[in-house]
């Protein structure tokens, strides 16, 4: 069965105290790999897309890794305004359509 | 355009009412997707739309839920005989078909978020 998993559940950083979230995920067939921001009682905000194992893309204090078993959002120097929900999903080969699987998110915290 | 967007953003409605929901997508993109969300969870597939056709829906989705997306432009997403665990956020995405800038990725509206009491 496809699953998609994320660690830690929540994470409290100090600013500028960096680290990784990790998503774990079994799919047959996987399209791609996001990486969301969400922000309470909003909707999920596009951050990557990750295809095949060994690429990695970054944006600003981001930087997401991708291998054939799980992905990594590394948060270099974070700061407050990086505190929110951090969902990966993967789309996976389907007939009439390839099905996207979120993770439960890890709900990250950037202590001033 | 200044990508999806989501009406109403709140709806309280009693049990045993129906409820609609409004979703416009980004205008160039073929594809929408709804999905529902509740705390902690990540958002869940309910059904997908290419251009009008509704190609896929969840077996999560009862039949008290339809999706209709006429002229493969806006879509509504109804629910009769709303029940109290019906309360979540409904989330809208649209997605091109073309891999363009390299990725499928999905885009989402604001949300609705819907309180049966």
């Amino acid at each position: 069965e496809d699953q998609v998993t994320q660690s830690p559940e929540a994470l409290r950083l100090q600013e500028g105290e960096s680290s990784s979230l990790n998503c774990s995920y079994t799919v047959s067939g996987l399209r791609g790999l996001f990486w969301y921001r969400q922000d309470p009682g909003k909707g999920p905000e596009f951050l990557f897309t990750l295809y095949s194992a060994g690429e990695e893309k970054e944006k600003e204090r981001l930087k997401a890794t991708l291998t054939k078993k799980e992905s990594f959002l590394h948060i270099t120097a974070p700061k407050p305004e990086d505190s929110a929900t951090y969902l990966c999903a993967v789309q996976a080969r389907g007939t009439s359509y390839d099905k996207v699987i979120f993770g439960p998110g890890t709900s990250l915290s950037v202590i001033p | 355009d200044t990508g999806v967007s989501q009406n109403p953003r709140h709806k309280i409605t009693k049990r045993g009412q129906n409820v609609t929901f409004r979703c416009d997508p980004i205008s160039e993109h073929n594809r929408l997707y709804w999905y529902r969300q509740t705390l902690g969870q990540g958002p869940e597939f309910l059904t997908y739309f290419q251009n009008e056709a509704q190609l896929e829906k969840s077996r999560l989705l009862s039949d008290r839920f339809s999706a209709e997306r006429p002229k493969g432009s806006f879509s509504t997403l109804e629910i009769q005989r709303t029940e109290q665990g019906d309360s979540a956020m409904y989330l809208c995405a649209s997605s091109s078909s073309l891999r363009t800038s390299g990725s499928y990725e999905q885009y989402f509206g604001p949300g609705t978020r819907l309180t049966v009491t």
